[in-house]
């Protein structure tokens, strides 16, 4: 098992430009979230899904899409990037235990 | 807003140490979590303690849950210097569905050798 994969590590990006974060797992997780850590802010969750087909909102969803149509990719998509949007983003699986396992992240800069 | 507030924010121990993390938040909860996070790495899952559960050990490690007061606790015992790095509570809701685990802002733990 890879665990929960997220390319790319790193990415900059310029302000109005749309792009892509991707996240795939492999262990039939049913549960897919994406967070983003800022200084001194923790993690806050930005997108979710329960399965393939349903997602919802987090704390922070503004700017952000998300789409599950299958059970191992989570993409996380930024319409228009803006400068707030620099940040570390995680995506992370539930695992069956109810703990959940986080991928390396991605670094985005938006200039 | 984040579910679960972290105290200290900033903990220094000398190595053999026991460093110890409090942690509070506000809903009903299923469960309660903690998670290391070594600098520019993700974060890794520690242990997990379920609401009808008081206390858990795992290695070194000590969790407490309090739900009247809504506070948990990690207590590392015999600290060394691999432990140092960012400690996290998150909770999972009663309410949730799955998926949307909420973290406190996290405990920057140094360990000093």
């Amino acid at each position: 098992n890879a665990g929960v994969t997220q390319t790319p590590k790193f990415q900059v990006l310029k302000t109005g430009q749309s792009m892509t974060l991707q996240c795939a797992q492999d262990m039939n997780h049913e549960y897919m979230s994406w967070y983003r850590q800022d200084p001194g802010m923790g993690l806050r969750l930005i997108h979710y899904s329960v399965g393939a087909g349903i997602t919802d909102q987090g704390e922070v969803p503004n700017g952000y899409n998300v789409s599950r149509s299958t059970t191992e990719d989570f993409p996380l998509r930024l319409l228009s990037a803006a400068p707030s949007q620099t940040s570390v983003y995680f995506c992370a699986s539930r695992t069956q235990g109810g703990g959940y396992t986080f991928g390396s992240g991605t670094r985005l800069t938006v200039v | 807003s984040q579910q679960g507030e972290e105290d200290p924010q900033a903990l220094s121990i000398q190595e053999g140490e026991n460093a110890t993390m409090n942690c509070s938040y506000k809903t009903s909860i299923n469960n309660l979590q903690w998670y290391r996070q070594n600098s520019g790495r993700g974060l890794v899952h520690l242990i997990l303690i379920r609401s009808n559960e008081r206390e858990k050990h795992s290695g070194r490690l000590r969790v407490t849950l309090d739900t009247s007061k809504k506070s948990s606790s990690l207590l590392i015992t015999a600290s060394r210097a691999a432990d140092t790095a960012s400690y996290f509570c998150a909770t999972d809701s009663l309410w949730n569905q799955g998926g949307k685990l909420i973290f406190g802002q996290g405990t920057e733990l140094s360990v000093k050798p």
